[in-house]
């Protein structure tokens, strides 16, 4: 059973845009989330976080959204650089415990 | 000066053979983690240690087992490779089992087994 989904596996945006990355999740007592970049041939890196107290939080060009009562979040970039095309992962936890659930991710690229 | 190394980067290997898989971090964290990316993308974790002492451990075949020498080590050993064991193994650390520090992964083991 899948806990932390993202139903895009691929998107693309234009140079500049914005890029809208959503994350749903089923286990209600997830109270941290997460979002990673991976590069090809390389590992995860942390991008951004949010707990289950806030509802947005941002860091330059990243603001993660939470939408506690629909279980979703959703990863926004602004603007979109080609630099940012990746693979992007939503994860969760629950009660600060680092068994941290991923999803499967969602490939974005931005062309130029 | 890399902070979460693995190795080897590439494994490939026949059914039946044992191997091992090496991690070591050099970012003073206290916990270490195996997880396994399969085919479809989907990155789930297998073990993680806290000082030295396993503190997860999910359903993974007793064929797997993770030794942690000293906390900036975690090793992977695989008994018996069977196909469906192919998968990228990725090893990560952070700061405390309870805490909100995010994991830092190293780069993968492709793991392939012939």
């Amino acid at each position: 059973d899948q806990q932390v989904k993202q139903n895009s596996p691929s998107l693309s945006v234009q140079e500049g845009r914005i890029s809208i990355l959503n994350c749903d999740y089923t286990n209600s007592m997830f109270d941290y989330f997460l979002w990673y970049k991976k590069y090809p041939a390389e590992g995860p890196t942390f991008l951004i976080s949010i707990s289950s107290i806030k509802d947005k939080n941002e860091d330059g060009r990243f603001t993660v959204f939470l939408n506690k009562s629909a279980k979703h979040l959703s990863l926004h970039i602004v603007p979109s650089q080609p630099g940012d095309s990746a693979v992007y992962f939503c994860a969760a936890r629950a009660g600060g415990y680092q068994k941290v659930t991923f999803g499967t991710g969602t490939k974005l690229q931005v062309i130029p | 000066d890399t902070a979460v190394s693995q190795t080897p980067k590439y494994l490939v290997t026949q059914m039946g053979n044992d191997k091992s898989i090496k991690c070591e971090q050099n970012l003073g964290h206290d916990t270490m983690y195996w997880y396994k990316q399969d085919s479809k993308k989907f990155l789930k974790i297998m073990f993680s240690y806290n000082n030295k002492e396993l503190i997860i451990n999910e359903t993974v075949p007793n064929r797997f087992s993770p030794k942690s020498p000293d906390k900036a080590h975690l090793n992977l050993h695989i008994n018996s490779l069977e196909l469906g064991d192919s998968a990228v193994y990725f090893c990560a650390s952070s700061q405390g089992s309870y805490s909100n520090q995010p994991q830092h992964f190293g780069d993968g083991t492709r793991l392939s087994i012939l």
